[in-house]
């Protein structure tokens, strides 16, 4: 059973547009929703992060936006660069934050 | 600091072979986790450690593989033995207090 559901799986923006990735979760025990990026041959970093208590978290050109009750949240990039290009994950972790379930990835692509 | 560390980055073998997978945490961080990539399942949770015990090992695929942390710093991950469904890029990680995982660049192997 897939508990993170992602998409798209893949994503091709041109530079300076908007990039939105979706995430749905089926366990509403999930209670921390962060976002990785993983470049190639490296390891997944953190990227932005929010808890359910609040509809968007905003970082420089990254975005969340959290909806509750739909149990779906999205990453947004803005002015997207071709150095975003990058494999992207969302995830959910369980009450005690340390079993990251992860969905299965979007591979963003943005052209120059 | 320079992160988490894993050794080799890269591991062919022969199926029956035992592999062994290295993880130097980063310092001072009392959670480790083993993760692995497939482009089928993408990233899953195999087992993670606090202060060097095993927490949950539920993720574990079967008994041929097992995972020790002898010290705070040092994990390993065994396989044996080995076969071809196997092969992945397997990822190392550590945390404070259960906080932001820093992943290390993975280890990929391949067994043939």
């Amino acid at each position: 059973q897939q508990q993170v559901k992602q998409s798209p799986q893949s994503l091709i923006v041109q530079k300076g547009g908007i990039s939105i990735i979706n995430c749905a979760y089926e366990n509403t025990a999930f209670d921390y929703f962060p976002w990785y990026q993983q470049f190639p041959g490296k390891g997944p970093a953190l990227l932005i992060a929010i808890r359910p208590d609040v509809s968007e978290k905003k970082e420089g050109r990254f975005t969340i936006s959290f909806n509750k009750s739909a149990k779906q949240f999205s990453l947004h990039i803005m002015d997207s660069q071709p150095g975003d290009s990058a494999t992207y994950f969302c995830a959910a972790t369980s009450p005690n934050r340390y079993k990251l379930t992860f969905g299965k990835g979007t591979l963003l692509t943005v052209n120059p | 600091d320079a992160g988490v560390i894993q050794s080799p980055r890269h591991e062919v073998t022969e199926m029956g072979q035992e592999v062994t997978l290295r993880c130097k945490p980063i310092s001072g961080h009392d959670y480790l986790f083993w993760y692995r990539q497939t482009m089928m399942r993408g990233l899953e949770l195999l087992i993670y450690f606090n202060n060097n015990v095993p927490i949950d090992d539920s993720g574990m695929p079967e008994d041929r593989f097992s995972a020790k942390m002898p010290n705070a710093s040092f994990s390993t991950l065994k396989i044996q033995p080995s076969e071809p469904r196997d092969s992945a890029v397997y990822f190392c990680a550590s945390s404070l207090l259960g906080a932001q995982a820093f992943f290390g660049q993975g280890t990929r192997l391949t067994v043939v």
